[in-house]
């Protein structure tokens, strides 16, 4: 069965500081990984996407990814009070080492940004 | 405007009373997807199709059907609603393209559908 992994939080910061949001996957032939953030009752938006190890960053967030630990992270900096939502971390399912298009979804980490 | 859209967004209804939620999307994907959201379990797919035609089960397919008979829209069926189908639903679509272990296939959210089955 292929998992996703997260702290269901709360994780709470306060306002300006940096929230770091962590992720780790069963599926070690997974290629693509994504980060959804949900406002309650809201749908899923896609906030970052990320193929390759390393850091890639979009102005506030930075999402990092470490195949061979099977571990990827989103890091919030200077954080604000709009961004305290619930976080998804989302892997693609690989059959036989091919890409499927279906997206695994951990539970999410509920993170609350204190003014 | 690129989206996905759902219909109803809210609905109440009884057992056993069938009913479609549709899904529409406008950007020409090939993949899309239905998805429940329930607390602590997480978003989990229903059914799924690749193309045209071509549809198959998820995770939790059972007491579900679909169709896709144009490219566009995905509706989802419930026969015989139960109350253990009250949820929150999610049609979703991305490009469906794939090559080798990769597709960079990021997938677009519909607003949602509350279903309550009483």
């Amino acid at each position: 069965q292929k998992e996703v992994e997260q702290n269901s939080g709360p994780l709470s910061v306060p306002e300006g500081a940096i929230a770091s949001l962590n992720c780790t996957y069963s599926d070690r032939g997974s290629q693509s990984f994504f980060w959804y953030r949900q406002y309650s009752g809201k749908s899923p938006e896609l906030i970052m996407s990320i193929y390759s190890n390393g850091d890639k960053e979009d102005g506030r967030f930075t999402a990092q990814l470490n195949k061979a630990s099977q571990y990827v992270s989103l890091l919030i900096r200077d954080s604000q009070p709009s961004d305290s939502a619930t976080y998804l971390c989302a892997v693609e399912a690989i059959f036989y080492g091919g890409a499927t298009n279906k997206l695994i979804f951990g539970t999410g980490t509920l993170l609350a940004v204190q003014p | 405007e690129a989206q996905v859209t759902q219909n109803p967004r809210y609905l109440i209804t009884v057992t056993g009373k069938k009913l479609t939620v549709t899904c529409s999307q406008n950007m020409n994907h090939e993949y899309m997807s239905w998805y429940r959201q329930d607390p602590g379990l997480g978003l989990r797919q229903i059914y799924y199709s690749m193309n045209v035609e071509v549809t198959d089960k998820g995770d939790v397919p059972e007491g579900y059907k679909v169709s896709r008979k144009e490219k566009r829209n995905f509706p989802l069926i419930l026969e015989s609603p139960s109350p253990n189908q009250t949820s929150l639903y999610f049609c979703a679509s991305s490009l469906g393209e794939a090559s080798g272990g990769f597709s960079y296939n990021e997938q677009f959210f519909g607003p949602g559908t509350r279903l309550t089955v009483l």
